[in-house]
Parts: C-alpha cells; sequence; structure tokens
C-alpha cells in the first residue's frame, strides 16, 4: 500500500460546480500536510497547506482529520483555469515528504 | 530570486551511460529534496537531504546515489542509466520542520527531462 493515496480521477465538471479531493496517509507520525497544483508536467507549485482546524484561501477550502488520516480540497465555482493536476503532499517529522499519485481535474466551458 | 536551479533541463543518455543532476538552491534551506515523475503517476522519491551531511532513501532510491555538497546543493548520480529511468526529475528544498516546526512546504526547481535510450 503507497503511503499517501488520493482519489484516482480524473474528474471532469462544468464551471461553477464544487469539487473535492481526498488523500490518505498511512504514517500516523505525519506532521504536515499540503495540496500542490501541477500544469502540465511543470514543477508542482502550493496550492496550500492544511492546517489542524482546516482553513479557506478564496475558492480553496482544506481539511485535515487526523483520526481517520485524510485531507481534503475543496474547490467552489469551479473556473476553467484550475484545470490542473491535484497533488497531496505529506511531510513527516523527519521531512521525509511524500506525494500522492495526484487527480486530474478537467473544468469544462 | 532564483530560488531552486536545476541543470541541465533535457538529457539524453545512452543505457549504461552515467551523468549527475545538479540542484542549487539559495534560500539557505537545511532540507533538500529529488523526486521523478513518469507520465500519469505522481512524485516518487528518491532520495532526501534533511541536513547538510545527511541524506536518506526515499521510495525509490534504487539505481542513484546522492551528495550533499554543501548547504546548497544536492546533486543526484545516475551510474549506469537504464531506460527506466527515463523521467522528469525535480528538486527541491524546504525549511527544516524540526527548525520551523511550521507547515514549510517544498520549493521546486523547474525539472530536468532525461530519456535514456
Amino acid at each position: 500500500r503507497k503511503e499517501v493515496e488520493q482519489d484516482p480521477g480524473p474528474f471532469n465538471v462544468p464551471e461553477g460546480a464544487t469539487v473535492a479531493f481526498n488523500c490518505t496517509y498511512s504514517n500516523s507520525a505525519s506532521q504536515s500536510f499540503f495540496w500542490y497544483r501541477q500544469d502540465c508536467r511543470k514543477e508542482p507549485k502550493l496550492l496550500m497547506s492544511v492546517y489542524s482546524s482546516g482553513n479557506e484561501d478564496g475558492r480553496f477550502t482544506a481539511q485535515l482529520n487526523r483520526a481517520s488520516q485524510y485531507i481534503s480540497l475543496l474547490i467552489r465555482d469551479s473556473k476553467l483555469s484550475d484545470s490542473a493536476t491535484y497533488l497531496c503532499a505529506v511531510k513527516t517529522s523527519y521531512d521525509k515528504v511524500i506525494f500522492g499519485p495526484g487527480t486530474s481535474l478537467s473544468v469544462i466551458p | 530570486n532564483a530560488g531552486v536551479t536545476q541543470t541541465p533541463k533535457f538529457q539524453v543518455l545512452k543505457t549504461g551511460q552515467s551523468m549527475t543532476l545538479q540542484c542549487a538552491q539559495d534560500m539557505n534551506h537545511n532540507s533538500m529534496y529529488w523526486y521523478r515523475q513518469d507520465p500519469g503517476m505522481g512524485l516518487r522519491l528518491i532520495y532526501y537531504s534533511a541536513s547538510e551531511g545527511t541524506t536518506d532513501k526515499g521510495e525509490v532510491p534504487n539505481g542513484y546515489n546522492v551528495s550533499r555538497l554543501n548547504k546548497r546543493e544536492f546533486s543526484l548520480r545516475l551510474e549506469s542509466a537504464a531506460p527506466s529511468q527515463t523521467s522528469v526529475y525535480f528538486c527541491a528544498s524546504s525549511e527544516s520542520s524540526r527548525r520551523t516546526a511550521n507547515l514549510e512546504p517544498l520549493h521546486f526547481g523547474n525539472g530536468t527531462r532525461l530519456t535514456v535510450t
């Protein structure tokens, strides 16, 4: 079993839709959690860090559930420009950072 | 600010050849990482270095060696390239969580596209 797993996707949604991605991790010692966005195999760019209490940045909301060992990303009012691959990342106390396989999102006009 | 710089951007090797991918960061980060990404897959950790002088294996270390030359530089070496190592390689750096105890994300270089024929 991979250390970090994500919804397989792809997700194809119409503009304006709300879409949610889930990510589970197996290492209970994991300390930090992130969502990255990647376009066309360019370098990943940080979308959001995930705080223990959950956090919101505009149309994006991230949640962490340590008991169930998963994080989620909610995108509201999807835009065409949100089309990308979304990667979750998990950092352990030893600074090892493992990425999930990514979930592809296509927002359709 | 240069951030994380990787060289070369592109490379074609023949099976059995060796090469070193270079990575340097100017953000004074303690931690550095090498990942590979194959088509349709996420990033897989090859090796990482949590501080100068230390290196640790990641998910897919076989066929690679690394050197943390100093705090700025972390190189990845392929001693005998194989077609299975055809991939995009990303270097990244981060401040150490042990120093800041905060949510320090990774900062990535632009990647090296390697083809082994």
